[in-house]
């Protein structure tokens, strides 16, 4: 069955430093999504991205994060100066166009720890 | 106000005996999307089921099946015949169809999750 891979399943950084979570998404599906999870508590959307640009993002999504797909299989998403708060378990998602009924599927995530 | 409530934080239940989970949710638009996920201790999210808000007959998955009473913005899980493999985070999340891509592209709000413990 096919899947959305992560990478690194985890990561420890500096705070300050910039960080990289890299997720290969279901290679026929169009929409890409970052979640993240801080320990205990529920998962919130950071942004969502759909033929090459932004089409939605929380106010979790500030400028110190982006999202670049730099070819036609990696969705990637940067932590430009990490903060002690940013430490979570960081998803990536995709669904298929149309996959309101089908449902996204996530990937087994990675769990960043900035120190 | 909250999106999504999940008011059972934990729920103990006994191995072979149903159970429900309970969802309410918050919106003003007509069209949108109910979700289960499962989180076992690994960490991984398992999409379990789907009810659209037109959907006239509740949604059913094997063991999973999904409560849906739209008057009440209601969407509970009951799950059959638990097994001790079901104990993990459930996490109800709603999906509206709001952004520009006219849903494709909308990230999904998730309720707080019930810690479901299944006791042999």
């Amino acid at each position: 069955e096919p899947e959305v891979t992560q990478t690194p399943s985890h990561q420890v950084t500096q705070m300050g430093q910039e960080v990289i979570l890299r997720c290969v998404p279901i290679s026929n599906h169009l929409y890409f999504y970052w979640y993240r999870q801080i320990l205990g508590q529920k998962v919130e959307f950071l942004v969502s991205f759909y033929n090459n640009e932004i089409s939605e993002k929380s106010e979790i999504f500030d400028d110190q994060f982006s999202v670049e797909r730099p070819d036609g299989s990696n969705f990637t998403l940067k932590i430009r100066s990490t903060k002690l708060e940013d430490s979570a378990m960081y998803f990536c998602a995709s669904s298929e166009a149309g996959g309101f009924r089908l449902g996204y599927t996530f990937g087994s995530g990675t769990r960043l720890t900035v120190v | 106000a909250q999106k999504i409530t999940q008011t059972q934080p934990g729920m103990f239940v006994q191995e072979k005996e149903a159970v429900t989970l309970d969802c309410t949710y918050d919106t003003s638009d007509p069209s949108y999307g109910l979700f289960w996920y499962k989180q076992p201790s690994s960490g991984e999210m398992i999409f379990l089921i789907y009810q659209g808000s037109y959907d006239q007959q509740n949604a059913t998955e094997g063991r999973y099946s999904l409560n849906f009473q739209k008057a009440r913005k209601s969407a509970n899980l009951v799950i059959s015949a638990s097994q001790l493999g079901d104990s993990a985070m459930y996490f109800c999340a709603m999906r509206e169809v709001r952004g520009r891509s006219g849903g494709g592209a909308d990230g999904l709000t998730f309720g707080k999750g019930t810690h479901l413990i299944i006791q042999p």
